[in-house]
C-alpha cells in the first residue's frame, strides 16, 4: 500500500461548479499535512497547509480527519486558472528533518 | 522571492555516462532536497541535505550520490546512468529554525522547487 494516495483523476468539471479531492496516508503518526498545486511542466507550489481543524483560503477548503487518516481539498467556483495537479503531502515525523511524502496528484481539468 | 535554480533544463546522456545536475538557492536555506518525479508514481525522495557536508539518504538512493560542499548549492551525480533514470529530477529547499528556550528545530512544510531537469538516458 502506498504511504499517500489519491484518486489520479482526471476530475472534468465546467466553471463554477465544486471540486473534492480526498487524500489517505497510511500512517497514522503522521504530524503534518499540505497540498501543492503543479501545473503542466511547472515545479509544484504550496497551496496551503492543512490544519486539524480545517482551514480556508478563498475558495480553497482543506480540512483533515486523522480517525479516517484522509485530508480533502475543496475547490469552490472553479476557475479556468484553477487546471492543474493537486498533490497531497504529508509529513510522517515531529520537528525531524523535513521527509515529506508526496501523492502522485490529482489531475482537474476546468472547461469553459 | 525565493530562487531555486538548476542549471540544465533538458539533458541527454548515454548509458553508462556520468551525469551532475546541480541546484543553487538564493535563500539561505539549511534543507535542500533532490527528487524525481515520475508518472503515477509521484515525486520520490533521493536523498537531502541539512546543512554543509551532510546528506541523508531518501527512499531511492540507489544509483545516486550528492555534494554539497556550500550551503547555497546541492548537487546531484549519476556515476553510471542508466536508461532507469530517465525521469524528471526536482530540487527544492526549504527553511529551518531554531526555538531556543523550547530546545526544538523546527521544518517548515513549505519547499521551493527549481524548474526541474529533464533527463533523458539512451
Amino acid at each position: 500500500r502506498k504511504e499517500v494516495e489519491q484518486d489520479p483523476g482526471p476530475f472534468n468539471v465546467p466553471e463554477g461548479a465544486t471540486v473534492a479531492f480526498n487524500c489517505t496516508y497510511s500512517n497514522s503518526a503522521s504530524q503534518s499535512f499540505f497540498w501543492y498545486r503543479q501545473d503542466c511542466r511547472k515545479e509544484p507550489k504550496l497551496l496551503m497547509s492543512v490544519y486539524s481543524s480545517g482551514n480556508e483560503d478563498g475558495r480553497f477548503t482543506a480540512q483533515l480527519n486523522r480517525a479516517s487518516q484522509y485530508i480533502s481539498l475543496l475547490i469552490r467556483d472553479s476557475k479556468l486558472s484553477d487546471s492543474a495537479t493537486y498533490l497531497c503531502v504529508v509529513n510522517p515525523i515531529s520537528g525531524g528533518y523535513n521527509k515529506l511524502i508526496f501523492g502522485a496528484g490529482t489531475r482537474l481539468a476546468v472547461h469553459p | 522571492d525565493v530562487k531555486v535554480t538548476q542549471s540544465s533544463r533538458y539533458l541527454v546522456k548515454r548509458t553508462g555516462e556520468k551525469v551532475f545536475l546541480e541546484c543553487v538557492q538564493d535563500m539561505d536555506h539549511e534543507n535542500m532536497f533532490w527528487y524525481r518525479q515520475d508518472p503515477g508514481l509521484g515525486l520520490r525522495l533521493i536523498y537531502f541535505s541539512y546543512d554543509v557536508k551532510m546528506k541523508e539518504k531518501g527512499d531511492i538512493p540507489e544509483g545516486y550520490s550528492v555534494s554539497r560542499e556550500k550551503k547555497e548549492r546541492f548537487s546531484l551525480i549519476l556515476e553510471s546512468a542508466s536508461t532507469n533514470q530517465t525521469s524528471m529530477y526536482l530540487c527544492a529547499s526549504s527553511f529551518r529554525y531554531r526555538v531556543a528556550y523550547l530546545r526544538v528545530v523546527v521544518n517548515t512544510g513549505e519547499l521551493f522547487f527549481g524548474e526541474g531537469s529533464r533527463l533523458t538516458v539512451l
